[in-house]
């Protein structure tokens, strides 16, 4: 069965201490792996795909890496605007199927 | 417009009453998605459009959820004889090719 588990389910910082979230993940034929940064009362935002294991991503103060059975997004020098939850998902795609798998996600908040 | 917009923001309904949630995706883009969020949760998927054609439709968790697209833009998610377990948010995804999903805000349903 396709599984996404994101952990921990709550991260608290201080503003400039680095850390990284957990995305394992099974799934038979990974097409992709997504993160998203979702605000309260909004939608998820993307923030970044990762297609291959070996593969890494950048932008701004996070950076996402990508294994075969293991994502991590890691965060330099947070700020509080950082705070949110931030989603993981695995593509689905096959016959007529074409989704995302979410895991629960990991709730953030950077304290200044 | 920019972006998706869902409407309206927030419906109360009384238990047993049918509902109506629309989605307006980004022009041109050809999939739609409807999500189902809980507290706390992340999102999970109810069904797929491509174009006109709903394509995948397992997500959705009983017959009394219902959805359309009938000239292959708007989309509207219909719930029969609201349940107090439909409560959730209902988020509306839409992407072009395979360029990741764009979300709107969702729609919040409570049931009394």
């Amino acid at each position: 069965e396709d599984q996404v588990t994101q952990s921990p389910e709550a991260l608290r910082l201080q503003e400039g201490e680095s850390s990284s979230l957990n995305c394992s993940y099974t799934v038979s034929g990974l097409r992709g792996l997504f993160w998203y940064r979702q605000d309260p009362g909004k939608g998820p935002e993307f923030l970044f795909t990762l297609y291959s294991a070996g593969e890494e991503k950048e932008k701004e103060r996070l950076k996402a890496t990508l294994t075969k059975k293991e994502s991590f997004l890691h965060i330099t020098a947070p700020k509080p605007e950082d705070s949110a939850t931030y989603l993981c998902a695995v593509q689905v795609v096959g016959g007529a199927t074409n989704k995302l798998i979410f895991g629960t996600g990991t709730l953030l908040a950077v304290q200044p | 417009g920019a972006g998706v917009s869902q409407s309206p923001r927030y419906k109360v309904a009384k238990r047993g009453q049918d509902v109506a949630l629309r989605c307006d995706p980004i022009s041109g883009h050809v999939s739609l998605f409807w999500y189902q969020q809980a507290l706390g949760q992340g999102p999970e998927f109810l069904t797929y459009f491509q174009n006109e054609a709903q394509l995948d439709k397992s997500g959705l968790p009983s017959d009394r959820f219902f959805a359309e697209r009938p000239e292959g833009s708007v989309s509207t998610l219909k719930i029969q004889r609201t349940q107090q377990e439909d409560s959730a948010v209902y988020l509306c995804a839409s992407s072009f090719g395979n360029s990741p999903l764009h979300f709107g805000n969702g729609t919040r349903l409570t049931v009394t």
